[in-house]
């Protein structure tokens, strides 16, 4: 069983549109999770990390953990051309990060 | 703050040659590092975990005769690919953690081998 598994991909949005990316993952001990941004050919970087339930919001992306469901997901609003990317969740499992397989996003113009 | 480095950015080889690539933390101590390799379209594996002063941690069906780590600094830790093969041809991607810290890691820009 995978540890962290991300809805597949890909995933198209109009400009200007939300873009809504979800992730679970088996580690219920789980504490700290994360939002990569990976474009192609480039390591990943870091857009939103989230340690407790609720939502937490950064600008036009906004990530949500129930650590009760094992759930987290992350909002994309006011989609971007330049949001083309793959996004990459990630999860702590015993100070180790473990990611799951990502979501493409193609925001169409 | 927060940067790391990696050298080189892409490397093309001969096969059965080794090549070592590096990965420093420009402004932050980092007593952990981690190494991962991607292969087109999946995601990162980590492959190794590397401790300042100590032998790595390798992940299971990671060879660590072939993929040689050391990290004999708080700001610089080493892959060696020993006599490379063309299905090691991947993007290697190394983080580094805040000495201290127990979860947010920062990534190099990776590391584009290409063995012939």
């Amino acid at each position: 069983q995978k540890e962290v598994e991300q809805n597949s991909g890909p995933l198209s949005v109009p400009e200007g549109a939300i873009a809504s990316l979800n992730c679970t993952y088996s580690d219920r001990g789980s504490q700290s999770f994360f939002w990569y941004r990976q474009y192609s050919g480039k390591s990943p970087e870091l857009i939103m990390s989230i340690y407790s339930n609720g939502d937490k919001e950064d600008g036009r992306f906004t990530a949500q953990l129930n650590k009760a469901s094992q759930y987290v997901s992350l909002l994309i609003r006011d989609s971007q051309p330049s949001d083309s990317a793959t996004y990459l969740c990630a999860v702590i499992n015993d100070y180790k990060l473990s990611f799951g397989a990502g979501t493409t996003v193609t925001v169409r113009a | 703050g927060a940067v790391v480095s990696q050298h080189p950015s892409w490397v093309i080889c001969k096969s059965g040659t080794s090549v070592k690539i590096e990965c420093r933390s420009l402004d932050f101590q980092a007593t952990t590092m981690f190494w991962y390799r991607q292969f087109p379209k999946q995601s990162l594996m980590l492959m190794a975990t590397s401790n300042e002063g100590s032998k790595a941690t390798y992940e299971q069906g990671v060879e660590k005769d072939k993929f040689l780590i050391n990290h004999a600094s708080l700001t610089l830790s080493t892959l060696t690919v020993t006599s490379a093969h063309p299905e090691d041809s991947s993007f290697y991607i190394c983080s580094a953690r805040f000495a201290g810290g127990i979860s947010e890691q920062f990534f190099g820009p990776g590391t584009r081998l290409t063995v012939l």
